[in-house]
């Protein structure tokens, strides 16, 4: 069954330094969001990709973040400089299109800490 | 903004015991709804959803009925298995497919 992947499954990072946290999304899917869950708090929207551009993005993700799908099979989201405050549970999904209804797939998360 | 809230976890019961998770959404519209399970250590799986008022979402076991006189979601299984234990997410999406999720319901089933 296709699945999305997601690497590293555990992130540790210092304070300051970039992190690139990768997926995989499923090979016909054309839509990609990725989202972040602080511990113990809601699952949030990050950002929705589509045809290599942003589609909608959240509140939280200001300019440290960014995404890119560099080579037609990845999807990444960049952090330039992590805080504290970005340390959560990253999940990737992607969906085949955007109809009502539509089921999103998801990664099974990317662990960040920062310290 | 559209909004989801769950019932507060976490919920332990004995195995065949009866479910409901409580879940209620605040949004314009019609939304589509959603219940997500997260098994320990893999990502979010769509459990099932519904797409329109008095839509019934069913698998595995678990129901779940769009009532938009009530804007609730409520999950409900009628016998539970150890193996149902997980977390259990509530979410709508509206338009542009962004999930809007509430914050997770952890349920432990014992033996």
């Amino acid at each position: 069954e296709p699945e999305v992947t997601q690497t590293p499954s555990h992130q540790v990072t210092q304070m300051g330094q970039e992190v690139i946290l990768r997926c995989v999304p499923i090979s016909n899917h054309l839509y990609f969001y990725w989202y972040r869950q602080i511990l113990g708090q809601k699952v949030e929207f990050l950002v929705s990709f589509y045809n290599n551009e942003i589609s909608e993005k959240s509140e939280i993700f200001d300019d440290q973040f960014s995404v890119e799908r560099p080579d037609g099979s990845n999807f990444t989201l960049k952090i330039r400089s992590t805080k504290l405050e970005d340390s959560a549970m990253y999940f990737c999904a992607s969906s085949e299109s955007r109809g009502q209804g539509t089921e999103a797939f998801f990664g099974q998360g990317t662990r960040l800490t920062v310290v | 903004g559209n909004s989801v809230t769950q019932m507060e976890g976490p919920v332990t019961l004995s195995e065949e015991a009866f479910l409901t998770i409580n879940c209620t959404y605040t949004a314009t519209g019609y939304p589509s709804l959603f219940w997500y399970v997260q098994y320990p250590g893999e990502g979010l799986q769509l459990l099932l959803k519904a797409t329109k008022a008095d839509d019934k979402g069913s698998n595995k076991g678990f129901e779940a009925t769009y009532r938009k006189e009530t804007t609730s979601f409520h999950l409900e299984k009628g016998s539970v298995q150890v193996s149902d234990s997980a977390v259990y997410f509530c979410a709508l999406s509206q338009g542009a497919q962004k999930l809007v999720f509430g914050q997770g319901t952890r349920l432990t089933i014992n033996p």
